[in-house]
């Protein structure tokens, strides 16, 4: 089955830590997504990527990375300078043009705490 | 960029009534909104795109409206079941040139039996 995983499901990270999310489609989609979600909010935008080896920030970048060095794959790293990390954590994927009818395929998310 | 507003209120319905949700946004229309489904702890789950040339799209018991004088999108279930109680999000591209959609913080419906 066509589909998009993230793991870790749950992860600790303790102050001044990296950590790592991971995100791999195998939709042959060839945009990805980055979105956090904190309780009772709605979706925002980290980063995105069109294409590999390109992404652009979204509206709250500051404190995480990713990259996209395969088009099946879109990391988001987490660094120590993204002082209240502690969300849930959700990568989409989607083909590219508004031709398209299909929208956004999500993971089933990754919920980061810090300790 | 545009603003994207969801009653922020749960919505409380019987089952069998028609459940009505709205999303207004407040400056260009865009091309086309997408409405999701989100149960707790998940990922969100695409039901509907309508496009701004259409004024109504139907899927099964859904049915989403688009009107582009109103600034406005609403989303109806009909018949509604408890098995429908999720929140409700929708979607569009609030920021010209950014690729991505921008969500609304969407709407909890409850569905009674």
């Amino acid at each position: 089955d066509g589909g998009i995983t993230q793991s870790p499901k749950y992860l600790f990270r303790k102050e001044g830590q990296n950590v790592t999310l991971s995100c791999e489609q195998n939709l042959n989609h060839d945009a990805m997504y980055w979105y956090r979600q904190d309780p009772g909010q709605g979706l925002r935008l980290i980063y995105y990527s069109q294409i590999v080896n390109d992404f652009q920030k979204g509206d709250i970048a500051e404190g995480y990375s990713v990259s996209r060095e395969k088009k099946e794959s879109f990391p988001l790293t987490v660094t120590s300078a993204q002082k209240n990390p502690t969300a849930f954590y959700l990568c989409a994927s989607s083909t590219h043009g508004q031709g398209s009818n299909y929208g956004y395929t999500f993971g089933s998310g990754t919920r980061l705490t810090v300790v | 960029s545009q603003k994207i507003e969801q009653n922020s209120e749960a919505l409380n319905i019987q089952e069998g009534k028609t459940a009505t949700l709205t999303c207004n946004y407040t400056n260009y229309s865009p091309a086309y909104l997408q409405w999701y489904r989100q149960d707790p702890g998940r990922g969100p789950v695409f039901l509907l795109l309508i496009r701004e040339n259409e004024k109504e799209k139907r899927k099964e018991r859904l049915k989403v409206t688009f009107d582009t004088t109103l600034k406005q999108s609403l989303f109806h279930i009909t018949a509604s079941q408890p098995a429908d109680s999720a929140t409700y999000l929708c979607a569009l591209h609030a920021t010209p040139g950014r690729r991505a959609l921008t969500f609304g913080s969407g709407t909890r419906l409850q569905v009674q039996p």
